[in-house]
């Protein structure tokens, strides 16, 4: 899987919307771009993940450049309870298995 | 519907003993991936069943060992104990195999080792 490059921290203020990005540069036409976060001392929550069109949930919206080698993923209105790390991981599609390489992460802080 | 569920949540254990975690996964889901979580080596994929058969592996010594049953229910044990196992260890369940399906992820076990 292609590897992830996140910044370590970020802040946003409440109500405000937050944008994290991720660089993935050397990522190949098969792999999936996924965002997970986790609260502190809770298990991972799956977000949304995408391949190369713009997705949008009811959580978030994620934006893939054109050429793929960056994503951010978009939080519109943050509230107190999106504080959390968050990760973005590259999975390849043929993939089998159900294993996810973590990296460490970008700890947002939603400022009051 | 429920999620994935994790028991114990909070173990204490001493260098040497051994301990067995468990996980329900969530219903109608076959696969059941653990992953251990440390301060220092952050989130580490352990192993993964499927069907009753462990189809992927973490790099982790044999003391790591698992195990899926028929409804998918799946354990973790860990032999002789170091205080470095002390960590949060994590389930994760998913309807199928494959980077479609997306792994939903239980309260996690916090084992302590002394």
């Amino acid at each position: 899987d292609a590897k992830t490059t996140q910044p370590t921290s970020m802040d946003c203020a409440e109500g405000r919307a937050a944008n994290l990005p991720c660089n993935h540069s050397t990522i190949s036409g098969n792999e999936y771009v996924y965002w997970y976060r986790q609260i502190h001392s809770q298990g991972p929550q799956y977000i949304i993940h995408g391949l190369k069109n713009n997705e949008t949930n009811e959580m978030a919206s994620l934006i893939i450049t054109e050429d793929r080698k960056s994503s951010t993923l978009i939080l519109p209105h943050a509230t107190l309870r999106d504080t959390a790390v968050y990760y973005c991981i590259v999975r390849a599609l043929h993939y089998t298995g159900n294993q996810f390489y973590f990296g460490t992460g970008t700890s947002l802080t939603v400022i009051p | 519907k429920a999620g994935v569920t994790q028991t114990p949540r909070y173990l204490i254990k001493t260098r040497g003993q051994q301990v067995t975690l468990s996980c329900s996964p969530i219903s109608g889901h076959r696969s059941v991936s653990w992953y251990q979580q440390t301060p220092g080596q952050g989130l580490q994929f352990l192993f993964e069943y499927f069907s009753e058969t462990q189809r992927n592996k973490g790099n982790f010594p044999g003391r790591f060992s698992g195990r899926q049953f028929s409804n998918s229910r799946s354990e973790m044990n860990v032999s002789t104990l170091e205080l470095g196992d002390s960590a949060l260890y994590l389930c994760a369940s998913s309807l199928g195999q494959g980077p479609l399906y997306e792994q939903y992820f239980g309260p996690g076990t916090r084992l302590t080792v002394t």
